[in-house]
């Protein structure tokens, strides 16, 4: 089974600052899914980028960017120039690359808290 | 296009009683699912299913159990509810092999 691990339960950044979550994960497979999901308070959970695991190139979405290494089985976020909107609960998850029999499911880690400060 | 819709958002139940928690999707979506989230956790997938009629069980089954009642909805049951299924409960759903997951927002259930 895949595990996900996310060892800071909070960071704090400066709004207009650069902060980096950090994500390792523990696999056999050689193909899967890698993503981070945003959860405001409103408790809604929103896809913030995700990345294949056969891509070299990581995957960059606006002021939100991905450092893969796949030999590390590592995937970090950066988050350029924070915004006070920015200010969640931020999951990395991981994603089979086969489907069906659950493999399509989502293996979550436990999250971290993002605090904004103006 | 309302998206992922779950009711109700709100549940508290005693020890013993049972319910039914409700998800639809108006994406024409193949795959659904039901996930929950403890404090402190993140989702944890309970039931799936790749398309009507079939369903899956997930890392934590135990306590559920799920119908997909067609294309759009997919129901997960709880028959006889304890404290340690207190929690919030997702509902999502995807293209089948889909990427992309769209999930609901959420109902937070309390077993006292």
């Amino acid at each position: 089974a895949q595990t996900v691990t996310q060892s800071q339960p909070e960071m704090s950044v400066q709004e207009a600052e650069t902060v980096t979550l950090s994500c390792t994960y523990d696999t056999s497979e050689s193909d899967y899914y890698l993503f981070w999901y945003k959860q405001p308070p409103s408790r809604q959970m929103i896809l913030v980028i995700r990345q294949e695991a056969y891509k070299q190139q990581n995957a960059t979405e606006n002021r939100f960017s991905v450092n893969f290494q796949k030999a590390a089985k590592s995937f970090s976020l950066k988050i350029s120039d924070s915004q006070l909107g920015d200010a969640a609960m931020y999951f990395c998850a991981y994603r089979s690359f086969y489907s069906g029999g659950g493999a399509d499911g989502l293996t979550f880690g436990k999250g971290t808290h993002l605090i904004i400060q103006p | 296009n309302a998206g992922v819709t779950q009711t109700p958002k709100f549940q508290v139940l005693k020890t013993g009683q049972s319910m039914t928690l409700q998800c639809a999707q108006d994406m024409n979506h193949n795959s659904m699912y039901w996930y929950r989230q403890d404090p402190g956790m993140g989702l944890r997938l309970i039931y799936y299913s790749a398309s009507e009629g079939t369903t899956d069980k997930g890392e934590v089954p135990n306590g559920y159990n799920v119908s997909r009642l067609n294309k759009r909805e997919f129901s997960l049951r709880l028959e006889s509810a304890a404290p340690s299924q207190t929690s919030v409960y997702f509902c999502a759903s995807s293209e089948r092999g889909g990427l992309e997951q769209f999930f609901g927002p959420g109902t937070r259930l309390t077993v006292l």
